[in-house]
C-alpha cells in the first residue's frame, strides 16, 4: 500500500516561510490534500489537488508536488498557523502521511 | 451551511459493540462519498471505511475489516459505523467526513466534530 512520509516537527518564527514535505513514491503522479488540525478541533483542508485552496484559506498557503516529494509552503507564519499538518492521497483508499507538528516561534 | 453530526460514542467493554452515526445537513447527501477516520489519543489520523455515493461501493481498512460496518441511509441524510469485537486499540476520536472524489482522487472537505470510543474494562 502507499505510504506518505512527513517530518514529525518544523520550526519556523513568525514572519516566515515554513515548508512541510510528504515523501512517498513518484508522489508527483497523484494528487495530494493537506489539511491542518488544531488541538481539541477537527481537521482542516487547507490544500486540495496539490495546490488549490478552498474558500477561506488564506494566500499564506500554497502546495506544490512533483518526484518522490509534495510540499505544503506557509508564507509569513503567525502564531495561529501553529498546528499538526497532514498530507493525504487517495490510493483506493485515504492515506495519510503520519503528520506535522508546526511551532512558530 | 454544511454540518456533520456525530453521536453514538462512549464507553465499552473489550469485545463490545457500538453504532456509530453521522448526520449530515446543509448539503445534498446523495452527491457525497462519506469516510471514516479516526484518531487515537495523542496519535495521527487513520483512515478506517469509505462508502460511495449511492451506498455501492465500500472500503475497509485492514485493521478493522471484518469487524466495522460501514453504511448509509440517504432518505435520513446519515452514514453509520457499525463497530463489533471492539479492541483496546479501537480506541480513539472517531470523525464521519464529507468526501469528495474525481476519477483519480478522493479528499474531505468537510469534517464532523468528532465522537469520542473508549473501549476498556
Amino acid at each position: 500500500s502507499f505510504e506518505l512520509t512527513q517530518p514529525l516537527s518544523v520550526s519556523v518564527a513568525p514572519g516566515q516561510t515554513a515548508s512541510i514535505t510528504c515523501g512517498g513514491n513518484n508522489i508527483g503522479s497523484k494528487d495530494v490534500h493537506w489539511y491542518q488540525q488544531k488541538p481539541g478541533q477537527a481537521p482542516v483542508l487547507v490544500i486540495y489537488r496539490d495546490y488549490n485552496r478552498p474558500s477561506g484559506i488564506p494566500e499564506r498557503f500554497s502546495g506544490s508536488n512533483s518526484g518522490n516529494t509534495a510540499t505544503l509552503t506557509i508564507s509569513r507564519a503567525q502564531a495561529g498557523d501553529e498546528a499538526d499538518y497532514y498530507c493525504q492521497v487517495w490510493d483506493t483508499r485515504l492515506v495519510f502521511g503520519g503528520g506535522t507538528k508546526l511551532t512558530v516561534l | 451551511e454544511v454540518q456533520l453530526v456525530e453521536s453514538g460514542g462512549g464507553l465499552v467493554q473489550p469485545g463490545g459493540s457500538l453504532r456509530l452515526s453521522c448526520t449530515a445537513s446543509g448539503f445534498t447527501f446523495t452527491s457525497y462519498s462519506m469516510t471514516w477516520v479516526r484518531q487515537a489519543p495523542g496519535k495521527g489520523l487513520e483512515w478506517i471505511s469509505y462508502i460511495s455515493s449511492p451506498g455501492t461501493t465500500i472500503y475497509y481498512a485492514d485493521s478493522v475489516k471484518g469487524r466495522f460496518t460501514i453504511s448509509r441511509d440517504n432518505a435520513k441524510n446519515s452514514v453509520y459505523l457499525q463497530m463489533n469485537s471492539l479492541r483496546a486499540e479501537d480506541t480513539a476520536v472517531y470523525y464521519c467526513a464529507r468526501t469528495y472524489c474525481t476519477a483519480s482522487t478522493c479528499y474531505s472537505a468537510y469534517w464532523g466534530q468528532g465522537t469520542l470510543v473508549t473501549v476498556s474494562s
